[in-house]
């Protein structure tokens, strides 16, 4: 199985930081790589497919990076609906696997 | 807007069946391969099994491959995930993600996701 990758497991930033999470597969996956976003208790939605398409409706301060192994979520000017956890997905090979998912919290 | 309600979940002893259903609306299901994906209680995402738009194609993960079958009627408008000799690690949130390929393939990542149904496999 390709295992994925990321870090930080948590961060704390403010509103308006920048923040980068990376994901890390452990073999190629070239661009099959995808992001979601949990809130609390709620489902997971997804932000980022193909590593860098930005889903319809998905804020524009949400960016992704990256081919091959290593790649990265961004979102600039953080909002206070952007405290959740963030998960990778690749898509490239059975069977799909996820991320550990990244925490972000309010500092 | 698309939307994907997920019923079924429960307590059930070890060993025991159980099946869930997922109802789709605000797409045509008959067009889209779907999947279940599961999270145990404070745990992160697992693909569980994915099935093609006309039901031709099913795949699951090897952890419950013989035990769990997922099927659709796209006449209702529904998707379901048969789960036979439950174990504790099978307990966890299973959500019904809508594929977002248009046709008979998948691209295995998940552009919808219904709010989820508890599965607790209990002793």
């Amino acid at each position: 199985d390709i295992q994925m990758t990321q870090a930080p497991s948590s961060l704390s930033a403010s509103i308006g930081d920048r923040v980068t999470i990376t994901c890390r597969a452990s073999e190629s996956i070239r661009r099959y790589l995808h992001w979601y976003q949990q809130r609390p208790g709620k489902a997971p939605k997804l932000l980022m497919y193909a590593a860098s398409s930005l889903q319809s409706g998905v804020p524009s301060r949400f960016s992704g990076s990256g081919s091959g192994t290593d790649f990265t979520l961004t979102i600039s000017d953080l909002q206070p609906e952007d405290f959740a956890t963030y998960y990778c997905q690749q898509s490239y090979t059975a069977p799909r696997t996820f991320g550990q998912g990244t925490k972000v919290e309010i500092k | 807007q698309v939307q994907l309600v997920e019923s079924g979940g429960g307590v059930v002893q070890l060993g025991r069946s159980l099946r869930l259903s997922c109802v789709a609306s605000g797409f045509t299901f008959s067009n889209y391969g779907m999947h279940w994906v599961r999270q145990a209680p404070g745990k992160g995402l697992e693909w569980v099994a994915g099935i093609s738009s006309d039901g031709r194609d099913e795949n699951y993960r090897d952890s419950v491959k013989g035990r769990f079958t997922i099927s659709r009627d796209n006449f209702q408008n529904t998707l379901y995930l048969q789960m036979n000799s439950l174990r504790a690690e099978d307990t966890a949130i299973y959500y019904c993600t809508k594929d977002p390929y248009y046709g008979s393939g998948f691209y295995y990542y998940f552009d919808s996701w219904g709010q989820g149904t508890l599965v607790t496999v209990s002793s």
